[in-house]
């Protein structure tokens, strides 16, 4: 079955830190990628995502993704985070590749960003 | 721009009665879906509109789900009868149906069966 594997589960860092979440997917095929975040009492929004061209993507609030094919992965970055980026996040593919199509999430990483 | 409207909030209802939640997509927007998220895990898609007919019902359990999307706007899930594991938040999202539209997120309708 098609899935999508996020590593870290909960993650505390404190601010400035640098941050990586992981986020492997399991086909091989044309996918499209994403990255939503939900704030604590906010709506699911997105971040960033990845159709095709340049596999950096950059996303709101200093965020980006780099899409490797060869390790079906998708790997969220921020180089210096803040208070505010506590929140919950999560990695989404769109199997089809068709684009408007339903997604497949991870489980989610929970963040912490310690003041 | 208004975004994806939600209702109820919460819900708490017993093991074997019915449910319903209601969606309003974003104007415009002729795609929509429906998603359950259960806690701890990430959400997970239900059922996929495009304008009032079905694209993809294939993760629905069709003996006690079912969904519309009158008119091609708004839509109702219903679950009927309830079960225990059936407690989730449930996520309406809506798109436009071109290539490389997001979806928009509601806030979601948190389902408590007792």
């Amino acid at each position: 079955a098609q899935s999508v594997s996020q590593h870290n589960h909960h993650v505390i860092l404190s601010e400035a830190a640098s941050l990586e979440l992981g986020c492997n997917y399991s086909y091989g095929g044309t996918v499209n990628l994403f990255w939503y975040v939900q704030y604590p009492g906010q709506h699911l929004q997105l971040l960033l995502k990845y159709f095709s061209g340049d596999p950096l993507v950059k996303g709101i609030k200093g965020f980006e993704a780099e899409f490797i094919k060869s390790k079906f992965s998708f790997n969220l970055r921020k180089p210096s985070v803040q208070w505010s980026d506590t929140a919950e996040y999560f990695c989404a593919i769109d199997y089809s590749g068709g684009g408007a199509d339903g997604l497949t999430f991870g489980k989610g990483t929970h963040l912490i960003i310690q003041p | 721009e208004a975004g994806v409207a939600q209702s109820p909030r919460y819900k708490i209802i017993e093991k074997r009665q019915s449910v319903a939640f209601w969606c309003n997509p974003i104007s415009g927007h002729a795609t929509l879906y429906w998603y359950q998220q259960i806690l701890g895990q990430g959400p997970k898609l239900l059922i996929q509109f495009q304008n009032n007919g079905v694209v993809d019902d294939s993760q629905l359990p069709k003996d006690r789900f079912s969904a519309e999307r009158l008119k091609g706007v708004d839509s109702t899930l219903k679950i009927q009868p309830a079960k225990l594991e059936d407690s989730a938040v449930y996520l309406c999202a809506s798109s436009l149906p071109t290539w490389e539209d997001e979806q928009y997120f509601g806030p979601g309708t948190r389902l408590t069966v007792t």
